[in-house]
């Protein structure tokens, strides 16, 4: 059964730091991989995805994500992330339904 | 833009109860998912819907059943509410079987007292 594992449930970082939440996932065919990311009080939004191609994937607001095969890894960056930036992030994988990890609670600090 | 309209944003129900959870969407997608959200655990699935009249099991399916008599329309039942099952409550639909991501609701936050 796929699965997705997020390795850090609470980050906290200040402004213009850099940012990398780690993503493993555990399936053997073709994936879909995702980011959602869910603002305080708002809805699931879609970050980023990866289908195929470039494995270096680029999404909104200044995110990216690298999907690395031989590890199963799809780990989402941002260079410098901003105080607007604090919201949980989901990695989740796709065959025919999502999988969602745990969630990481990301805090930035003014 | 997609839109998925949940009904009720906060709703409050006795144990015992008998809930419906409805949920819409405007883009004639096929595929019609609901999920639970916790803390720490992330988002589970309950049930999904290929399509109309029809409906699989997820990880969680105990406890509620749904119904998918439209094709814009995905219900969560919650046949006897309880305590256990106060959370919050998301749907959400897509295009196809794969290849694209979901569209979200905006949720709805279950308390059972």
């Amino acid at each position: 059964a796929q699965s997705v594992s997020q390795h850090n449930h609470h980050v906290i970082l200040s402004e213009a730091a850099s940012l990398e939440l780690g993503c493993n996932y555990s399936y053997g065919g073709t994936v879909n991989l995702f980011w959602y990311v869910q603002y305080p009080g708002q809805h699931l939004q879609l970050l980023l995805k990866y289908f195929s191609g470039d494995p270096l994937v680029k999404g909104i607001k200044g995110f990216e994500a690298e999907f690395i095969k031989s590890k199963f890894s799809f780990n989402l960056r941002k260079p410098s992330v901003q105080w607007s930036d604090t919201a949980e992030y989901f990695c989740a994988v796709r065959d025919d339904k999502i999988i969602f990890g745990k969630g990481t609670r990301l805090h930035i600090l003014p | 833009d997609v839109k998925v309209t949940q009904s009720s944003r906060y709703l409050v129900k006795r144990t015992g109860e008998k809930v419906f959870l409805e949920c819409v969407q405007d883009m004639d997608h096929e595929n019609m998912f609901w999920y639970r959200q916790d803390p720490g655990l992330g988002l589970r699935l309950i049930y999904f819907s290929y399509d109309v009249k029809m409906k699989e099991k997820g990880d969680i399916p105990e406890g509620y059943s749904v119904s998918r008599e439209k094709k814009e329309r995905f219900s969560l039942i919650l046949e006897s509410a309880s305590t256990n099952q106060t959370s919050m409550y998301l749907c959400a639909s897509s295009e196809g079987r794969a290849n694209y991501g979901y569209t979200f609701g905006s949720g709805t936050r279950l308390t059972v007292v």
